[in-house]
């Protein structure tokens, strides 16, 4: 199983400010098979970002995705007050089972 | 576009089986290839996959929740289920359906349905 770990576990930032997320996996993903999504309370996740780097439909593209192998990021690159949120990682590489991150809450300061 | 929507008691006894549906809205759940997960959520905790189904009825569980672990589909209905025996109150959490296409490199997940809390306790 693929283990992904995210930092920071909290990221405090102000509106306007650039937000820069991690998402490491335990062992390479292949042909970056990463997605990353928003999860606002009390709603489900929303995809933003598959296979590593592509924007999912209707994606602002303030969001940005990067990385390969073992080490995966999401920019944001000015920060809305919509933004705060959790975001997770998943991986859905050729080994099951498909993981996810244990999450970034992205607070405002 | 394609709509998910669960359904299922919101209370199960320890010991007992958790049964949920999952109704596809807006498509045939026998067009196209895709997969039909779900997925869970313990309050303030993170995702974990639980297993998903194909069309065709071929499934993959998590190792983890693979022993106790049924899903099925109902193409006359556009629905799909889950079943988990013998929970636990590890076992109460938000569960989440969800749909990715069945082809290698596009497995994530989108859509989403709303999810719906369960919630084990005698």
């Amino acid at each position: 199983e693929i283990v992904l770990t995210q930092s920071p576990g909290t990221l405090s930032l102000s509106p306007g400010e650039r937000a820069t997320l991690s998402c490491r996996a335990s062992q390479s993903v292949s042909s970056s098979y990463l997605a990353w999504y928003q999860q606002k309370p009390g709603q489900a996740p929303r995809l933003l970002i598959y296979g590593a780097s592509s924007r999912a439909t209707g994606i602002p593209d303030r969001f940005s995705g990067s990385g390969s192998g073992t080490d995966f990021t999401l920019t944001i690159s000015r920060l809305e007050p919509e933004d705060f949120a959790v975001y997770y990682c998943q991986q859905y590489g050729s080994s099951l089972p498909y993981t996810f991150g244990q999450g970034t809450k992205l607070e405002i300061k | 576009q394609v709509q998910l929507q669960e359904s299922g008691p919101g209370l199960v006894k320890p010991s007992q089986t958790l049964s949920l549906t999952c109704t596809v809205s807006g498509g045939s759940i026998s067009s196209g290839s895709y997969y039909w997960s779900w997925i869970r959520q313990p309050a303030g905790q993170g995702l974990e996959w639980i297993g998903h189904i194909y069309t065709s009825g071929s499934t993959n569980y998590n190792p983890s929740l693979k022993s106790r672990v049924t899903m099925s589909v109902d193409t006359s209905k556009n629905q799909f289920s889950l079943k988990l025996n013998s929970v636990t109150a590890a076992d109460t959490a938000v569960y989440y359906c969800a749909s990715a296409i069945a082809v290698a490199g596009y497995n994530w997940f989108d859509p989403w349905g709303q999810g719906t809390l369960v919630t084990v306790s005698s």
